[in-house]
């Protein structure tokens, strides 16, 4: 079946533009992850969904970013005014569950590559 | 807080064991992972194992707990050079179940 799919794959975009970053999760999977991983770093958890609950947006880096998710499936990432400092690589996962009740894995997407001029 | 440390390199040799350890610091976790990452490619995971265990093993892989002290191995036997890629350690905790921690990952690359 289809994996987690993430669109667009590749993103130039000049500084103070705004952006946004697409994610189909695994149909059915109701838990959505974005993460960013910049050049040589590990995973930085960015937003977590669980179903129809209040997203837990612990990780955005500010107010210039937001993402939300409709109808429980599709999620979009905002990022506003961006900066040269946003160049990463977005990635975006589903799983079946909230992990912490169990081992359900992550499913991820191949990656958006953002990068500010 | 929250942190999960990983060498950045480890070359070895083709047909040898691969050995990529993994340190963290909140004592809380619940399930501890393994991740691999393919040039160009997501992330896949390739195991994990629970707070309470010390030992894991499947097929080539065979991962190690100290609680004491809060290091992760993840053994590769018999490296191959499809085993070339960049692997993540990452833990969940009881106290924010919401988020996984990654660490910054090691790449492992074969030579012949």
């Amino acid at each position: 079946g289809a994996g987690v799919s993430q669109s667009p794959s590749n993103k130039v975009t000049e500084k103070g533009k705004d952006v946004e970053l697409r994610c189909d999760p695994i149909s059915g999977h109701t838990a959505l992850y974005w993460y960013r991983q910049s050049l040589g770093q590990g995973l930085e958890f960015l937003i977590y969904f669980q179903g129809n609950s209040a997203p837990d947006k612990s990780g955005l880096p500010s107010d210039r970013f937001s993402a939300e998710r409709t109808g429980g499936s599709v999620s979009t990432l905002t990022i506003q005014r961006t900066q040269q400092e946003d160049s990463a690589v977005y990635l975006c996962a589903s799983s079946l569950a909230y992990l912490g009740t169990g081992s359900y894995e992550q499913y991820f997407g191949p990656g958006t590559r953002l990068t500010v001029t | 807080g929250e942190d999960v440390e990983q060498s950045l390199f480890l070359s070895v040799r083709e047909g040898d064991s691969s050995v990529i350890n993994c340190t963290y610091t909140d004592s809380s976790s619940t399930y501890l992972y393994w991740y691999k990452q393919e040039p160009g490619a997501g992330l896949q995971l390739l195991t994990y194992i629970f707070s309470n265990m010390d030992m894991k093993q499947d097929q080539r892989l065979t991962v190690l707990l100290n609680k004491k002290d809060k290091h992760l191995s993840l053994r590769i036997a018999d490296t191959q050079t499809g085993d070339s890629a960049i692997y993540f350690c990452a833990e969940t905790f009881y106290s924010s179940a919401s988020k996984i921690i990654f660490g910054s990952g090691t790449r492992l690359s074969i030579r012949p």
